[in-house]
């Protein structure tokens, strides 16, 4: 089992739409979890990050978290075509470490 | 939020040539790593730049072929060494501690074209 999971995709939306991204991860000591965008061609740039159970909102972001089931998820509200990229889910572990996820990438259709 | 510059931002080489990476921060930092991606691939991190000491490298890597040195807290260096067309890759450098927080930022890149 990776220790960051994240469904590959691609996953497409129109544009408008709610586009919800999701991201496992198996250690459950892990207390910090941040969500990154990565253009074609760029470096990773950070959305967002989340320490507590719950949802976090950012604009047209939203982090949620399940410590109980392991689980964080970003959810882009009216997506635009400009929000298609890939999207990276990371987690700092117990250990301290932090650990990204390969990776969802995100169409949005005009 | 800081500025995380490298350099250079690309280079081809010939197979057999080593390379070297600078990655400048334009503040201080605990931790620096360096990472590579190869095109349409997820993050592998490479090692992590401790300062003052010897790099703490993943599997897979090591120093012979991953020369690191951190002399400071806002700069690092990456060498890939004896170059062969399977280093073509973007080498991304990260670093964590800025203004004491623990998020990770990344550097613009360098993308490596060995022929």
């Amino acid at each position: 089992q990776k220790e960051v999971e994240q469904n590959s995709g691609p996953l497409s939306v129109p544009e408008g739409a709610i586009a919800s991204l999701n991201c496992t991860y198996s250690d459950r000591g892990s207390q910090s979890f941040f969500w990154y965008r990565q253009y074609s061609g760029k470096s990773p740039e950070l959305i967002m990050f989340i320490y507590s159970n719950g949802d976090k909102e950012d604009g047209r972001f939203t982090a949620q978290l399940n410590k109980a089931s392991q689980y964080v998820s970003l959810l882009i509200r009216d997506s635009q075509p400009s929000d298609s990229a890939t999207y990276l889910c990371a987690v700092k572990t117990g250990g301290f470490k932090t650990i990204f996820g390969a990776g969802t990438r995100l169409f949005v259709k005009a | 939020s800081a500025v995380i510059s490298q350099k250079p931002s690309r280079d081809i080489c010939q197979r057999g040539t080593s390379l070297t990476i600078q990655c400048q921060v334009d503040s201080q930092v605990t931790m620096m790593f360096w990472y590579r991606q190869q095109p349409g691939q997820s993050l592998t991190l490479i090692a992590t730049a401790n300062q003052g000491s010897e790099a703490t490298y993943e599997s897979g890597f090591v120093i012979d072929k991953f020369p690191i040195s951190r002399p400071n807290l806002t700069f690092s260096t990456l060498t890939v060494s004896n170059m062969s067309p399977e280093d073509s890759s973007i080498y991304l450098c990260s670093v964590e501690g800025l203004l004491a927080q623990e998020t990770q930022y990344f550097g613009p890149g360098t993308r490596l074209l060995v022929l």
